[in-house]
């Protein structure tokens, strides 16, 4: 069946510090695949997606390419804030089917 | 747009009581979902509806949940009995293409007591 499998957390990092969240999935065909940002006290918002092998997500200084050979969609940020503080959902999206959400990476980014 | 709404944003009850939780999704989205997320099991889909159409209520854990959705405009989530093992966190959210871009309300914090 359709899964993903998302990096443990919590991760915890310095302001400024490179940060990477591993996501990888199993599904049939070629899904949709999204990243969404639950910030405290929320609900999920969308973060960014990619359709296609190949495509790059990106958003607020995040990236993910869809990498259909190995089955990831690793987010990333080259430099994160405090403000990016929150849990990230990794979700695939088969076709014909609906989201799948991994389990959560909660972020924590000190000053 | 005010996004998705839900009430009560927080409610606390006795065990054995009845609760309803109630969403109006974004105007023009044809696919309403329910989600539960608790830190055990992190975020289930309880129940999803295609323009007002129940389609897949596989997620809902047992016969004292039951959700209805009698227009575009409104659904609710109801709870009875309600146990402390449904404390939870409940979303609700929606979207205008079937399953794909969701857009989520803030969420009814439920204890249970």
């Amino acid at each position: 069946g359709d899964s993903v499998t998302q990096m443990e957390g919590p991760v915890t990092l310095s302001e400024e510090a490179f940060l990477t969240i591993n996501c990888t999935y199993t599904a049939t065909g070629y899904p949709s695949l999204f990243w969404y940002v639950q910030y405290p006290g929320e609900g999920l918002q969308l973060l960014l997606k990619a359709t296609k092998a190949d495509d790059k997500g990106s958003n607020k200084g995040f990236e993910a390419t869809y990498r259909k050979e190995t089955t990831s969609f690793h987010l990333e940020k080259g430099s994160v804030q405090v403000s990016d503080s929150a849990v990230y959902f990794c979700a695939p999206l088969p076709r014909g089917s609906r989201l799948t959400f991994g389990e959560g990476t909660q972020l924590t980014v000190n000053p | 747009d005010a996004g998705v709404i839900q009430s009560p944003r927080h409610e606390v009850t006795e065990m054995g009581q009845e609760v309803t939780l109630r969403c109006k999704p974004i105007s023009g989205h044809n696919s309403l979902f329910w989600y539960r997320q608790t830190m055990m099991r992190g975020l289930e889909l309880l129940i999803y509806f295609n323009n007002n159409v129940p389609i897949d209520d596989s997620g809902m854990p047992e016969d004292r949940f039951s959700a209805k959705m009698p227009n575009a405009s409104f659904s609710t989530l109801k709870i009875q009995p309600s146990e402390p093992r449904d404390s939870a966190v409940y979303f609700c959210a929606s979207s205008d293409r079937g399953a794909n871009v969701l857009t989520f309300g803030a969420g009814s914090r439920l204890t249970v007591l």
